[in-house]
């Protein structure tokens, strides 16, 4: 089975621009949440949708948004980029079965520099 | 609220000693615990999880856990360390399917 997918891997842009990030989760797996890491705050939870809805989230500012499709594919969008949203955001996909022991599968990240 | 702290930034060990990663957890309910490894530009991968299933548990590559609710830990070990261990490790604690919580991260060092 193929893993979690992320594109683009690499991004570059400017203060003010708007990005925005896909996420295929692995084949079967209906929920799909995303992380920020930075070296400063370490990786901190932003949303999780299911279902095409958005089920829980994390404390980042509305310039922070994300949808999920039918197909359970994700996007995730920053408008308004500032210095400080640099950072690597990861996906994860999970079956969602329900309860805490649902196992998140991981992408490699799209690695985003703001100049 | 659910929370993890990983109580050593970074450990050194040498090759074929053991790794001992030490983590401490908070939750109001019974949570699912998971360490994850990270090597340099990679994507994070599943070490171990625990499910209440067993309190100890064995991952991948010779690492286990052991839960330990009266101390609230769930520290990481490995007989003996290889060069490739080299990483950083994270713990993590999900008391909601979907969302977890990080510790700060765990940089392993292993010394040839």
């Amino acid at each position: 089975k193929a893993g979690v997918t992320q594109t683009p891997r690499y991004l570059i842009k400017t203060r003010g621009q708007q990005v925005t990030l896909s996420c295929s989760p692995i084949s079967g797996h209906r929920s799909v949440s995303w992380y920020q890491q930075t070296p400063g705050q370490g990786l901190q939870f932003l949303f999780e949708y299911f279902s095409e809805t958005q089920r829980n989230k994390g404390n980042f500012p509305g310039r922070f948004s994300g949808r999920q499709f039918s197909n359970s594919r994700s996007e995730m969008n920053v408008s308004t980029l500032e210095l400080g949203d640099s950072a690597l955001y990861l996906c994860a996909s999970s079956l969602s079965q329900g309860g805490s022991t649902d196992t998140q599968y991981f992408g490699p990240g799209t690695r985003l520099t703001v100049l | 609220a659910q929370s993890v702290t990983q109580l050593d930034s970074h450990v050194s060990v040498s090759e074929g000693t053991p790794v001992l990663l030490r983590c401490n957890y908070s939750s109001s309910y019974s949570p699912s615990l998971f360490w994850y490894v990270q090597h340099p530009n990679k994507g994070l991968q599943l070490l171990l999880k625990y499910t209440s299933a067993a309190t100890l548990v064995k991952g991948i590559n010779g690492f286990e856990a052991e839960f330990k609710k009266s101390e609230t830990s769930f520290h990481l070990t490995k007989p003996s360390a290889h060069m490739s261990d080299a990483a950083e490790y994270f713990c993590v604690v999900s008391e909601d399917a979907g969302k977890s919580t990080f510790g700060d991260g765990t940089t392993l060092t292993v010394k040839p």
